[in-house]
């Protein structure tokens, strides 16, 4: 059973471009939260994703940053129009069910870096 | 808003040794669980410990515990004979039950010396 899967490691982008994290959850769980880690930081929670539904977004910024978790396929975390403060490591984690009564399994992050 | 407070941004212990990294956080919830997560350099967030708030016997793995004080909402651990694969950011995490999200505190930076 893979782990969680996220791709790309590492993403360059220019200023005003788009960014698209992808998040392929561990076979079985349905359940997807989004965390952002500035340099030197814990991780900071931006949203959490059921198939098709946005459960809480209250930590995702309110333009340019939007998430979806489709019936098929991975989860997407979209950033639009990337400023050099979108810069940080973008971690996915899923779960098989709500809450904490299981472990949550991060993936290895996205380095975002713009230049 | 919750607040998870890791006093300790960096500590240094000696193999073999045993140290303690503290956590607080603030809650007016009765019912959550609380995580400690490593992250060593290639920046995998691993799960080291967790404890559920209703139990009172603290969790032990191996060579990590915990030292939960409810009331104080305090949340140690303890790590004996201290290796050096135990270098490491480590981040306490508590999950609200009313809440979506692990919370995570702003790390302690362990470093194992040989």
């Amino acid at each position: 059973n893979a782990g969680v899967m996220q791709n790309p490691r590492h993403l360059v982008r220019r200023r005003g471009q788009e960014a698209r994290l992808r998040c392929s959850p561990m076979k079985g769980h349905s359940h997807v939260y989004w965390y952002r880690q500035l340099p030197e930081e814990g991780l900071k929670f931006m949203v959490y994703l059921q198939k098709e539904n946005i459960i809480d977004e209250s930590g995702m910024p309110k333009e340019r940053f939007s998430a979806e978790f489709p019936k098929e396929g991975p989860s997407i975390l979209r950033i639009q129009q990337v400023v050099r403060g979108d810069s940080a490591a973008y971690f996915c984690a899923s779960s098989p069910e709500q809450g904490a009564r299981t472990e949550a399994f991060f993936g290895q992050g996205t380095r975002l870096t713009v230049v | 808003a919750q607040t998870v407070t890791q006093s300790q941004p960096e500590m240094s212990v000696q193999e073999a040794e045993t140290v303690t990294l503290s956590c607080t956080y603030d809650t007016s919830e009765s019912n959550y669980y609380l995580f400690w997560y490593k992250q060593p350099p290639s920046r995998q967030m691993i799960l080291v410990i967790r404890q559920e708030a209703y139990k009172q016997q603290n969790a032990t793995e191996n060579r990590f515990s915990v030292n939960f004080q409810k009331a104080a909402k305090s949340f140690s651990l303890k790590i004996s004979d201290s290796q050096l694969g135990d270098t490491a950011m480590y981040f306490c995490a508590p999950f609200l039950c009313a809440g979506n999200m692990l919370t995570f505190g702003g790390g302690t930076r362990l470093m194992v010396k040989p």
